[in-house]
Order: structure tokens, then C-alpha cells, then sequence
């Protein structure tokens, strides 16, 4: 059965700090899209990837956070510095073109001090 | 712009109970409709989609219309279990867009025995 994974799936840091999500997208998967969840704003798109290349990063604040995909099997999600107001569970979803369903990994649940 | 609005929650039902949630949308041109569900500490999971106009998506006994003339797509299920605790999402995808979501803010269903 494919799935999402996302490592860790559980991250405690310190204001100021690096943190770095992983993404294993579906095996053959060419689109890879990043989601931030919180109470607040609900689920919002940060940024999205096809055949590894970065397609939008509007929702993304660009002075702290990047993403990239180092290869098929891998994409990253990087803050830093962290805030308080990053935290939040972060999603990552894949799927095949434009159009077909997203599957999403369980999430990486972020809690930055 | 693109949007989605979901009748807010929480909802909470009698076992066996008729369950609708409501959901609305905003678009441009011609989007395809998702309903996803969140289970308590996980990932959204698709529960069913319609790509064009009177469609019906369907799964697990759940049943939703994309309705064109009055922009909905409205969740239904004949009789809720207790299992179907959770957060359901409304969202729409817009091809033009590179395949971008867009999320409603969710709408929690508590049923109880």
C-alpha cells in the first residue's frame, strides 16, 4: 500500500533554531505539494513541485522558509530561523499531474518555544 | 479569487443519523471537487471527488453533487457511525493552476452512540 511518509513526524524546538521536514512522495508521483495546517488559518498551500521543479512558492514567507527537491524520492522543508508563529502541522501530498487526487503524508506536527 | 466555504462546525449527530454538509465554492473556470477527511492525528484521505458538472461522487456510503448552477457540492450520508468522527474538507482544484487545492476550513462531525 503507497504512502506519503513525512519524518519526523514530531518536531520540539527553540525559537531561532533550523528545522528541516522531509517528504518521501509516492513512488512515481511527479507533483509534490507542501501544506501548513493550524487553527487559525485552517489548511493553506506554502508551496508545490512538479517533476522537481518548483512550480509556486507564493504562500511560502521567503525570508525564513525554502523548499526544494533534492530528488524524485525527496522533498524538504526548511525554517530558519523558526518562530513561535510557525507552529503548526505541516503536510506534505503528492500525486500524478495537474489534475488527479493528492495523497497526503500523515504530517509533521512542529512546536517551536 | 478561488474559494471554498463550509458550513461551520462542530457538528454532532446521533448514530444513524442523516448527515449533509454544506459546502459552496467561488471559481473561475471549470474546477473538479474534492471532499477529504481528517481523522483525529492524521493526514487528510480523499472520500470522493467529482470532476464535471451533476457528477456524483461517492464512498463509504457518503454521496456529494457537483451542482454548476448553484456552485455547491454538498456532503450527504443516510446514516452516520461513530467511526465517522472526524474533520471533513471541501475543495476544489483548478487545472490552470498547476493543480493547486483549495481547502474550506473544515468541518468537524462528532457522532455520538
Amino acid at each position: 500500500d503507497a504512502r506519503v511518509t513525512q519524518t519526523p513526524r514530531h518536531k520540539v524546538t527553540e525559537m531561532g533554531q533550523e528545522v528541516t521536514m522531509r517528504c518521501q512522495p509516492i513512488l512515481g508521483h511527479n507533483t509534490v505539494f507542501w501544506y501548513r495546517q493550524t487553527m487559525m488559518q485552517g489548511l493553506e498551500l506554502l508551496a508545490y513541485f512538479r517533476n522537481r521543479a518548483p512550480l509556486d512558492d507564493s504562500g511560502m514567507p521567503k525570508d525564513r522558509f525554502s523548499a526544494e527537491m533534492p530528488d524524485a524520492t525527496l522533498a524538504t522543508l526548511k525554517i530558519q530561523p523558526s518562530e513561535p508563529r510557525d507552529s503548526a502541522v505541516y503536510f506534505c501530498a503528492s500525486g500524478w499531474g495537474a489534475g488527479e487526487t493528492q495523497y497526503f503524508g500523515p504530517g509533521t506536527r512542529l512546536l517551536v518555544l | 479569487g478561488d474559494s471554498v466555504t463550509q458550513m461551520e462546525g462542530p457538528v454532532t449527530l446521533s448514530e444513524e443519523a442523516f448527515l449533509t454538509i454544506n459546502c459552496t465554492y467561488t471559481a473561475t473556470g471549470y474546477p473538479s471537487l474534492f471532499w477529504y477527511v481528517q481523522y483525529p492525528g492524521e493526514g487528510l484521505q480523499l472520500l470522493l471527488k467529482a470532476t464535471k458538472a451533476d457528477d456524483k461522487g461517492s464512498n463509504k456510503g457518503f454521496e456529494a453533487t457537483y451542482r454548476k448552477e448553484t456552485t455547491s457540492f454538498h456532503l450527504e450520508k443516510g446514516s452516520v457511525q461513530v467511526s465517522d468522527s472526524a474533520v471533513y474538507f471541501c475543495a476544489l482544484l483548478i487545472y490552470n493552476q498547476g493543480g493547486k487545492l483549495i481547502f474550506g476550513q473544515g468541518t468537524e462531525l462528532s457522532v455520538k452512540p
